[in-house]
């Protein structure tokens, strides 16, 4: 099995549904991250947590929220989708130590579409 | 400013070359890390290399390894033999900020590698 999940894989919406893209993960890490990926841009950082109780803004979280509902489990939510959120969509996670702290393990993603 | 420059977008090498992928960044912070990632056509993004910015060598993992200027700011990634597999987009990242703090991870924008036979 997999050990960073996201669900769903693939998701087409309408602008102004709200959408919660969900990651799990099984590594044991207290790290997890989203990141949206677009073309010719790279990955940007969305908002990250280093723990169940901290959760931290990143470069470009407007229109965005998360919640960390467990260690093992990040939610990512559009609160009213807009068509320039429509990407690729990476969940992350890393630990604090050790080769685990050198490295920020991806999940396969979640392409999402808003017409 | 960008933190993480890959000048160049697309790469073309022949099967079995070597290649090298060019990667700069900008940071004042003593304590940072330097990542590699794959990502192929399926999407995936793949772990490669990581380069502590107090490791005295250079890494190295199988066929990659991460040519570490620390003065030039710069972290390219060779990758020796080249495979068809290797066909991929490849970004440089960058960790930076205290430990523990505000440290998060930022990326280039890519070269779209391409191996040819």
């Amino acid at each position: 099995d997999a050990d960073v999940t996201q669900t769903p894989r693939n998701r087409i919406t309408k602008t102004g549904k709200r959408i919660m893209l969900e990651c799990s993960q099984t590594k044991g890490h207290d790290r997890m991250y989203w990141y949206r990926q677009d073309p010719g841009l790279g990955l940007r950082l969305i908002y990250y947590s280093f723990d169940v109780k901290d959760i931290n803004k990143g470069e470009i979280s407007d229109g965005y929220s998360v919640s960390r509902q467990a260690q093992a489990k990040f939610s990512l939510s559009l609160e009213s989708a807009i068509p320039n959120q429509t990407a690729l969509y990476f969940c992350a996670t890393s630990g604090d130590q050790g080769q685990a702290y050198n490295e920020q393990f991806f999940g396969p993603g979640t392409r999402l579409t808003v017409l | 400013a960008q933190k993480i420059t890959q000048t160049q977008p697309g790469m073309f090498v022949q099967e079995k070359e070597a290649v090298t992928l060019d990667c700069t960044y900008d940071t004042s912070d003593p304590s940072y890390g330097l990542f590699w990632y794959k990502q192929p056509s399926s999407g995936e993004m793949i772990f490669l290399i990581y380069q502590g910015s107090y490791d005295q060598q250079n890494a190295t993992e199988g066929r990659y390894s991460l040519n570490f200027q620390k003065a030039r700011k710069s972290a390219n990634l060779v990758i020796s033999a080249s495979q068809l597999g290797d066909s991929a987009m490849y970004f440089c990242a960058m960790r930076e900020g205290v430990r523990g703090g505000s440290e998060k991870l930022v990326f280039g924008k890519g070269t779209k590698l391409t191996v040819n036979p």
